[in-house]
């Protein structure tokens, strides 16, 4: 089941926050954040388990709605170097089905 | 620097002909997968391997596609026979007992 991200596209400022989000109709075991350049392969950010907290690392930030099934990106203050195409990838079972399905991705287009 | 190895970079082959991709996964990695991206449908897992066992291929089509890990350090997935529509990038990625994705740089793929 591919979970669904919102919003497709985003065009910001430099220094501006966005969010980003993903969200499944299936219990998950946890939700993984991918940002890709133009041309790059899709380069990892976070992953954020069951029961876990909420991760970070300088200005980029997500959470994990267990009870909703939803997961939130922030990135805070945005940089040029943020640009990119975000994919939230979900895995839904630990033991039996853990493979990551990803969504269809949101682009992030910031100016300067 | 540790990383996925994908050849060739790039393929442009007729329709009808045999495509084989391979993937070095990075040392040490017991999960493999292949993903294949196009604009219209982003990121979609063919299969996964764990242990260089194949644990899941339901993505791919079954009649031309064909997914295998010789040993440790070699996937490879073969399409037979290839089709226009099968243009697309495809992407190797490893992960340390999933906890997560190294993508290799991609195998541009164009079925003339």
């Amino acid at each position: 089941q591919q979970p669904v991200q919102s919003p497709q596209a985003v065009i910001l400022r430099e220094g501006e926050d966005a969010v980003i989000n993903c969200s499944s109709s299936k219990a998950l075991y946890s939700v993984h954040w991918y940002r890709q350049k133009h041309g790059e392969a899709p380069v990892f950010l976070m992953i954020l388990l069951k029961g876990g907290e909420q991760k970070g690392h300088e200005k980029i930030s997500a959470s994990f709605n267990e009870k909703k099934q939803q997961s939130s990106l922030y990135l805070t203050a945005s940089q040029l170097s943020y640009s990119g195409t975000y994919f939230c990838g979900t895995e839904q079972d630990r033991n039996r089905d853990d493979k990551i399905i990803f969504g269809k991705g949101t682009r992030l287009h910031i100016l300067p | 620097d540790a990383r996925v190895t994908q050849t060739p970079r790039h393929k442009v082959t007729e329709m009808g002909q045999e495509v084989t991709m391979r993937c070095q996964p990075i040392l040490g990695h017991n999960t493999v997968f292949w993903y294949r991206q196009t604009m219209m449908q982003g990121l979609e897992l063919l299969a996964y391997f764990r242990n260089r066992a194949p644990l899941d291929d339901s993505g791919m089509p079954k009649d031309r596609f064909s997914a295998e890990m010789p040993d440790a350090t070699l996937a490879t997935l073969k399409i037979q026979p290839s089709e226009p529509r099968d243009s697309a990038v495809y992407f190797c990625a490893s992960g340390p007992d999933r906890a997560e994705a190294f993508f290799g740089q991609g195998t541009r793929l164009t079925v003339v």
